[in-house]
């Protein structure tokens, strides 16, 4: 079963703007992570936020954290096209055993 | 160069014949995953290692078998192709269970005919 979902599905933006994705999970984590996919390859870790933080800054990513409503934002500023890639949350439940269960990602379109 | 890497990258196969998919690893780490990546499911993980010969099963696990004689091999077996297995194999390690970030191999497409 699902523990992370992504909103929107596809998200399609015009180079310069911001893009801004959410995931909502169901049960209580120790850290939720942020992937990103490039058409063709693996995922590629970009960002993690433990359970006790409630923001992290890395370059143009910023990530929040609401584990009061079970959710957590993406927003990458100032998109640029290499940025069109699928973007998905990963969610470390507590009672997980320590195994990373994925959403099913967002598609993020940046037009140049 | 450290990594992780996955072979084959493609494989056709035929429905019952048996086909292991290869992964392996430079960083030394503990924990080996192996997800599969379907249209409309996301990853879902099929059976992961905590250290060799230590194994433990995922979300999905029928149909497949995995070992880890060797800290850096992950290899997974599937012992008779279904049709329903075709799908995209990622395999991934971590230095400390979920705790830690991911790094993963590029894939293999496997299909099952």
């Amino acid at each position: 079963s699902q523990q992370g979902e992504e909103d929107p599905q596809a998200l399609s933006i015009q180079e310069g703007e911001n893009a801004t994705m959410n995931c909502s999970y169901k049960t209580s984590i120790n850290n939720l992570q942020w992937y990103r996919q490039n058409s063709g390859r693996g995922l590629v870790h970009l960002i993690l936020i433990r359970s006790n933080e409630r923001e992290k800054h890395s370059g143009r990513l910023r990530v929040t954290l609401d584990t009061s409503k079970k959710s957590s934002s993406l927003l990458i500023t100032a998109s640029r096209a290499a940025d069109t890639a699928s973007y998905f949350c990963a969610t470390d439940a507590v009672r997980a055993n320590s195994k990373l269960t994925f959403g099913k990602g967002i598609t993020l379109s940046v037009r140049p | 160069d450290a990594g992780i890497t996955q072979s084959p990258r493609y494989k056709i196969t035929e429905t019952g014949r048996q086909v292991t998919l290869m992964c392996h690893q430079t960083w030394s780490h503990s924990y080996m995953f192996w997800y599969r990546q379907d249209l409309g499911h996301g990853l879902r993980l099929i059976y992961y290692s905590a250290a060799a010969d230590i194994t433990d099963k995922g979300e999905v696990p029928d149909g497949y078998v995995v070992s880890r004689s060797k800290t850096e091999n992950f290899p997974l077996t599937l012992e008779s192709a279904t049709r329903s297995q075709t799908s995209v194999y990622f395999c991934a390690s971590s230095g400390d269970r979920g705790r830690s970030p991911l790094h993963f191999g590029n894939g293999t497409r496997l299909t099952v005919t």
